[in-house]
């Protein structure tokens, strides 16, 4: 049921671009992207919808491929602040309602 | 200020005691949800609502209970059949709930439930 990420950790320096994947088996209706610090709660990111749609910060991007129920979190030029842990949630539509399903996170460390 | 409120953020408890996580959002949300967290994990699905009055099992509602009398509250309950209850437990609201999963979901900042 949880949507597969990778990489599952990344190590960057300060300036570098990463890129963390997402992917699920089952279609969906929207992936969003959250990032947490240690004994925090997540942060919102962004938010992409079936048909393009798009929600979320200005410095951050990300595309989400209908078809292979498939989406990519870019981060460029990073800075010291990104660093924490990545997580991916899918929302489907079931009969029973709407859920919303995480990823086991992409644990992320910006080194100066 | 409007937001979602987790009490209390550290819990201890004896094994085979039940324990009810507290989770309070004044956003007029309707959809809300808990999830646990283990190191390694993720963010695993306990149970979601959408609706007063009805709930839903998520990927791991075994030894869970919740109730949702209320709009605005949302508890769940860590019964003595859960066999390794000690984890951070998130809850987490969305407006929900007809149109899908197409808004942001706000979290609360946690309980970290330790069972001794």
């Amino acid at each position: 049921q949880q949507p597969v990420q990778s990489p599952q950790a990344v190590i960057l320096r300060e300036g570098e671009d990463a890129v963390i994947n997402c992917s699920s088996s089952k279609a969906l209706y929207s992936v969003h992207w959250y990032r947490q610090k240690h004994g925090e709660a997540p942060v919102f990111l962004m938010i992409l919808l079936k048909g393009g749609e798009q929600k979320g910060h200005e410095k951050i991007s990300a595309s989400f491929n209908e078809k292979k129920q498939q989406s990519s979190l870019y981060l460029t030029a990073s800075q010291l602040s990104y660093s924490g842990t990545y997580f991916c949630g899918t929302g489907r539509r079931e009969t029973s309602g709407s859920r919303l399903t995480f990823g086991e996170g992409t644990q992320l460390t910006v080194n100066p | 200020d409007g937001g979602i409120t987790q009490s209390p953020k550290y819990l201890f408890r004896k094994e085979g005691q039940n324990v009810t996580l507290s989770c309070e959002q004044n956003l007029n949300h309707d959809a809300m949800y808990w999830y646990r967290q283990d190191p390694g994990q993720g963010l695993r699905l306990i149970y979601y609502s959408q609706i007063v009055n009805d709930f839903q099992k998520g990927d791991i509602a075994e030894g869970y209970s919740v109730s949702r009398e209320k709009k605005e509250s949302f508890p769940l309950t860590v019964t003595s059949a859960q066999k390794n209850p000690t984890a951070f437990y998130l809850c987490a609201s969305s407006i929900g709930a007809r149109g899908g999963m197409n808004t942001e979901a706000f979290f609360g900042q946690g309980t970290r439930l330790t069972v001794v």
